[in-house]
């Protein structure tokens, strides 16, 4: 596709639900991040995926929060057990690996809300 | 592990003026270094980056940041400013292994 695209855009979930946030990259970004933004915070790097290495899971709050890249494309971000604190608007961007001066390319987000 | 900073949660200047917003970074080497606007309801996008050469870059929309080692800073100007520039900015920096931390921003007022 032209950009990177999210799915849902919005999410109202109850208090101890799964909810499960997608992502489609940009055809041919090897590289893909998942950062959450917060009301009135920056960007929390949240996990990083390049083709086939170990994902860089560093970023993720807890084991409630989990991630997944299928066939080095679509990513799945899964939060189990949601608490209100979740509430964010989560944000993906892929990018170009294979040189070193490359920007990474965001989508719209999705917003999540835990009630 | 690398770490960025922007010291001004919100700076208001009046349309017409000049405009900085500061970002300093910590890593051990040189990192690469972005700016981002992200207009309310709007997704981010890039105004410009830094990797290596000239350490003054040029952007989109008239903006330009100055890499400075010594002072681990790489702040963003605009000589005139828009009433549309009114926005969120966020500097963010890559060290190894393409992982990139964003500061946590600066909202841009303009005033008429």
């Amino acid at each position: 596709g032209a950009g990177v695209s999210q799915s849902p855009s919005n999410k109202v979930t109850e208090k101890g639900k799964d909810v499960e946030l997608r992502c489609d990259p940009i055809s041919g970004h090897t590289a893909l991040y998942w950062y959450r933004q917060s009301l009135g915070q920056g960007l929390e790097f949240l996990i990083y995926f390049q083709g086939n290495s170990a994902p860089d899971k560093s970023g993720l709050p807890s084991d409630r929060f989990s991630a997944e890249r299928t066939g080095g494309s679509v990513s799945t971000l899964t939060i189990q057990r949601t608490q209100q604190e979740d509430s964010a608007v989560y944000l993906c961007a892929s990018r170009i690996r294979d040189r070193g001066n490359t920007e990474a390319f965001f989508g719209q987000g999705t917003r999540l809300t835990v009630v | 592990a690398q770490s960025v900073t922007q010291p001004d949660i919100h700076i208001t200047v009046s349309e017409g003026a000049s405009l900085e917003l500061r970002c300093n970074y910590s890593y051990g080497a040189t990192p690469y270094l972005f700016w981002y606007v992200q207009s309310p309801g709007q997704g981010l996008q890039l105004l410009l980056k830094y990797f290596s050469g000239d350490t003054l870059v040029q952007g989109i929309k008239g903006f330009e940041a100055e890499f400075k080692r010594s002072q681990s800073s790489f702040n963003l100007r605009k000589p005139s400013v828009h009433w549309s520039d009114a926005a969120e900015y966020f500097c963010a920096v890559e060290g190894g292994g393409f992982k990139t931390i964003f500061g946590a921003g600066t909202r841009l007022f303009v005033k008429a």
